[in-house]
């Protein structure tokens, strides 16, 4: 079972330089996250798509866009990458109920010089 | 605004005794779920036990419970026979019940080491 799985899982790039971020999910969920993990704090929501053909800021969404290309897949975007953008990013998918736990993806550590 | 408290940056544990792992919230709805996921070092965020607020009876799973505390706003952790494998970063978090409250609110973790 794949779940969650996100390309790629480490990516170093220039100030300025653009990239994608790829999530899939094998689960059949209708919703689907970006979440960006910072040293000495916990997750925060970048962006959320509820369901296909939707998406939503979350609470960092700045610097970021975002593609629910099909129900199993949920890209988010770095147009002009900038230093403060390093991170690690996580990808969870979930159902479409508010009571349905969201599961991760592995994460993709991104350094921005 | 919820917020999510760890107030334990770090805690460590002997192997095959038990630890308890503190969380605290806060929050002015009275319908919301709350979670522990584990980090370990590979990364991936690990789902270990959920609780439903407007459930009395703490959750368990295996080693793993909760003492959850709804009037106190607490929602702690205990691992019965720690084993090595435990290990990890823990993040307790938050979700509203409410539609539209898509994002977890998470702590800022709990590193756990495990002494053999």
């Amino acid at each position: 079972n794949a779940g969650v799985t996100q390309t790629p899982k480490f990516q170093v790039l220039k100030t300025g330089q653009s990239m994608t971020l790829q999530c899939a999910q094998d689960m059949n969920h209708n919703s689907m996250y970006w979440y960006r993990q910072d040293p000495g704090m916990g997750l925060r929501l970048i962006y959320y798509s509820a369901s296909e053909g939707t998406t939503d800021k979350g609470e960092v969404p700045n610097g970021y866009n975002v593609s629910r290309l099909n129900k199993r897949e949920f890209s988010l975007r770095l147009e002009s990458a900038a230093p403060s953008q390093t991170s690690v990013y996580f990808c969870a998918s979930s159902g479409s109920f508010v009571a349905d736990t969201q599961y991760f993806g592995p994460g993709t550590r991104l350094t921005v010089l | 605004a919820q917020t999510v408290t760890q107030s334990q940056p770090e805690m460590s544990v002997q192997e095959a005794e038990t630890v308890t792992l503190s969380c605290t919230y806060d929050t002015s709805e009275s319908d919301y779920y709350l979670f522990w996921y584990k980090q370990p070092p590979s990364r991936q965020m690990i789902l270990v036990i959920r609780q439903e607020a407007y459930k009395q009876q703490n959750a368990t799973e295996n080693r793993f419970s909760v003492n959850f505390q709804k009037a106190a706003k607490s929602f702690s952790l205990k691992i019965s026979d720690s084993q090595l494998g435990d290990a990890a970063m823990y993040f307790c978090a938050y979700r509203s019940a409410r539609g539209g409250s898509e994002k977890l609110v998470f702590g800022k973790g709990t590193k756990l080491t495990v002494n053999p």
